[in-house]
């Protein structure tokens, strides 16, 4: 399943399915973008990030897709676990700047 | 390495009072701290930008005589919380920042675990 939306999006998936997560971004000269997992009460955790001279970048079971075109990034976690559930962000930053700008947010769910 | 702290976990306050937040990196010297709010079910938003020994960059909206930023040294921020009002309950998170060791960026970030204030 897919999750669109700039409120706090959710979305509900079976364990063992795969999850994309989407990501519009707002700013033209963002060259740097990252996606965060943030779980209940905590801090955000770096997953996994790319820069805009990179359409695709996979990480262990999780891939980034950007589409710089469309201002657009997705998040694609594979063979989703319980462990997986949490709260995703997608971050954006320009080289060189010492700033991030987080997204709305999507809700994971995974279901056993 | 670059683990960054946060004290406390959480806080409860009456109205009116102060509450004074830290953030330290518990392994590294950070070039920048950063401070976010971030309400139920919403995103995180950029309060300030401290650097240490000069005065924090807040971002508009965000009222400097009410979030007092103090940056002592390279490990430590605070966010002091000013006469604070049931408004100002929410998840107060830092993030440190220090130059990259490779890949993309110039600069990594690295979070906190978060500071719930609630103010009754």
């Amino acid at each position: 399943g897919e999750s669109v939306g700039l409120h706090l999006p959710t979305l509900s998936v079976q364990e063992g399915d795969n999850s994309i997560i989407n990501c519009a971004y707002s700013n033209s000269a963002s060259d740097y973008f990252i996606w965060y997992k943030q779980e209940s009460g905590k801090g955000p955790q770096f997953i996994i990030d790319i820069r805009s001279n990179m359409d695709k970048r996979q990480g262990q079971r999780v891939t980034v897709l950007l589409n710089k075109t469309v201002k657009h990034l997705s998040l694609q976690i594979a063979a989703t676990q319980p462990g997986d559930s949490a709260v995703y962000f997608c971050a954006e930053t320009e080289t060189g700047a010492n700033n991030l700008f987080f997204g709305t947010g999507t809700r994971l769910t995974v279901i056993p | 390495g670059a683990v960054v702290s946060q004290h406390p976990s959480r806080v409860i306050c009456k109205s009116g009072t102060s509450v004074k937040i830290e953030c330290r990196s518990l392994d590294f010297q950070a070039t920048t701290m950063f401070w976010y709010r971030q309400f139920p079910k919403k995103s995180l938003m950029l309060m300030a930008t401290s650097n240490e020994g000069s005065k924090a960059t807040y971002e508009q909206g965000v009222e400097k005589d009410k979030f007092l930023i103090n940056h002592a040294s390279l490990t430590l921020s605070t966010l002091t919380v000013t006469s604070a009002h049931p408004e100002d309950s929410s998840f107060y998170i830092c993030s440190a920042s220090r130059p990259a060791s490779g890949g993309f960026l110039t600069y990594e970030q690295y979070f906190g675990p978060g500071t719930r204030l609630t103010v009754t």
